[in-house]
């Protein structure tokens, strides 16, 4: 059972323009939600990330919604460049340090 | 400083064969971790580690998967009898624990197995 559902799988955004990837969970005991970037060939790298008593990070072009009645929490890349092209992960981690990460979006930007 | 390394970065082995692939988490870190990749497919949670404390390994998807972590530092994954399903990266992640979470990834092992 995938306890964190990302979507949508793949993306083609043009340059300029905003890209949004969301994520849902079930679990209320998850209590930290970062997102990783991906390039090809190599590990994921923290991008951002959010606790739950916050509705809205932001650091730069990237933000993060979170919903917590929801159970819901988006990533939000505005101007959206074509060195943002990458595979994107949610994650969702409980006290206890375990992670769950989601299924990961291919992001395309178009030049 | 140095990030998280791992060796080696591809290996190629024979169905049956044995493999052991090794992960160098930032000093000082204390939690590590191992998750499978397969192409095109999220991260796979396989093993933790959090100090001296007893590993979860909720994850490992058989017998054949083990880890251990000397010393509280280097990990070593073990995959016995390998199997073309086993084809993967394997990626290595340390942490600093509990208090902070992030992870920080190593560049994988891709492991292909004939």
């Amino acid at each position: 059972q995938q306890q964190v559902k990302q979507s949508p799988q793949s993306l083609i955004v043009q340059k300029g323009g905003i890209s949004i990837i969301n994520c849902a969970y079930e679990n209320t005991a998850f209590d930290y939600f970062p997102w990783y970037q991906q390039f090809p060939g190599k590990g994921p790298a923290l991008l951002i990330a959010i606790r739950p008593d916050v509705s809205e990070k932001k650091e730069g072009r990237f933000t993060i919604s979170f919903n917590k009645s929801a159970k819901q929490f988006s990533l939000h890349i505005m101007d959206s460049q074509p060195g943002d092209s990458a595979t994107y992960f949610c994650a969702a981690s409980t006290a206890g340090n375990q992670f769950y990460f989601g299924t990961g979006t291919s992001l395309t930007v178009i030049p | 400083g140095a990030g998280v390394s791992q060796s080696p970065s591809n290996k190629v082995t024979e169905k049956g064969k044995d493999v052991e692939l090794r992960c160098d988490p930032i000093s000082g870190h204390t939690a590590l971790y191992w998750y499978r990749q397969s192409l095109g497919q999220g991260l796979e949670f396989l093993i933790y580690f959090q100090g001296n404390s007893a590993p979860d390994k909720s994850g490992l998807p058989s017998d054949r998967f083990s880890a251990e972590r000397t010393g509280g530092s280097v990990s070593t994954l073990t995959i016995q009898r390998t199997q073309q399903e086993d084809s993967a990266v394997y990626l290595c992640a340390s942490s600093l624990g509990r208090i902070l979470r992030t992870q920080y990834f190593g560049p994988g092992t891709r492991l292909l197995v004939l």
